[in-house]
């Protein structure tokens, strides 16, 4: 079972704010940086925001990432229909002879 | 432009071996980790390791040690992911992905492979 918790689902209206919270321990986000992938249905997943608050080129500007302690959230302003996706928070985790976990994931739904 | 091309969907039955394809292109080969992730039907992803095509160095999530082989061809940039004695369990797709310089989080993905083990 995954060691990052995330509440299984969000939703807005377009032009809502959602914001994706992403639970872990000392172990992971407490000591290493935090990473959110996004999976439109049926693709790939693709890098969102890497070390904690970054953006990979091409990422709108309306996703955004924050940690704090051991939490981290992801949010998503000015929510559009496309942004209807799952979304992973992962991070590095130093139990266990080293690991890269990824949360249990959300399911973000446009109404 | 950074690229990885996974080898297409296979229809397995239980103990059958295999060996998925992730072809790379547009960037050095040798310098990135590629880790290989698995998202079992309705699920969600899953690290099942990463290997260093430099040296072939590999690591394993325990729970995935003993059940498959990574490997690499530099000849032709291509990362594997092997099972010797394929389960039911294993159905699942398999993506690879390329681990950032330096960093932990993936920049590119594989489109992925759907592996399906029945009998």
């Amino acid at each position: 079972q995954s060691v990052l918790t995330q509440p299984p689902s969000a939703s807005g209206t377009p032009g809502q704010r959602v914001t994706i919270s992403c639970s872990g321990s000392s172990s992971n986000i407490g000591s290493n940086s935090v990473n959110w992938y996004q999976q439109l249905p049926g693709t790939a997943p693709k890098l969102l925001v890497y070390s904690n608050n970054q953006r990979p080129s091409g990422v709108p500007d309306r996703f955004s990432g924050s940690k704090s302690g051991t939490s981290a959230s992801l949010a998503i302003s000015g929510l559009q229909s496309e942004d209807e996706a799952d979304y992973y928070c992962a991070a590095w985790d130093n139990s266990l002879n080293g690991r890269y976990v990824f949360g249990t994931g959300t399911k973000v739904t446009v109404l | 432009e950074v690229q990885l091309a996974q080898s297409g969907a296979e229809v397995k039955k239980p103990g059958e071996s295999l060996k998925i394809s992730c072809k790379t292109s547009g960037y050095s080969f040798t310098t990135y980790w590629i880790g290989w992730v698995r998202q079992m039907p309705g699920k969600g992803l899953e690290w099942m390791g990463i290997i260093y095509p430099g040296d072939s160095d590999a690591r394993y999530r325990p729970s995935f040690q003993g059940q498959i082989t990574f490997s690499v061809d530099k000849s032709t940039n291509t990362a594997y992911l092997q099972w010797s004695s394929l389960k039911a369990s294993d159905t699942a797709m398999y993506y690879c992905a390329r681990q950032g310089f330096g960093e932990y989080h993936f920049d590119y993905w594989g489109q992925g492979a759907l592996v399906t083990v029945s009998s």
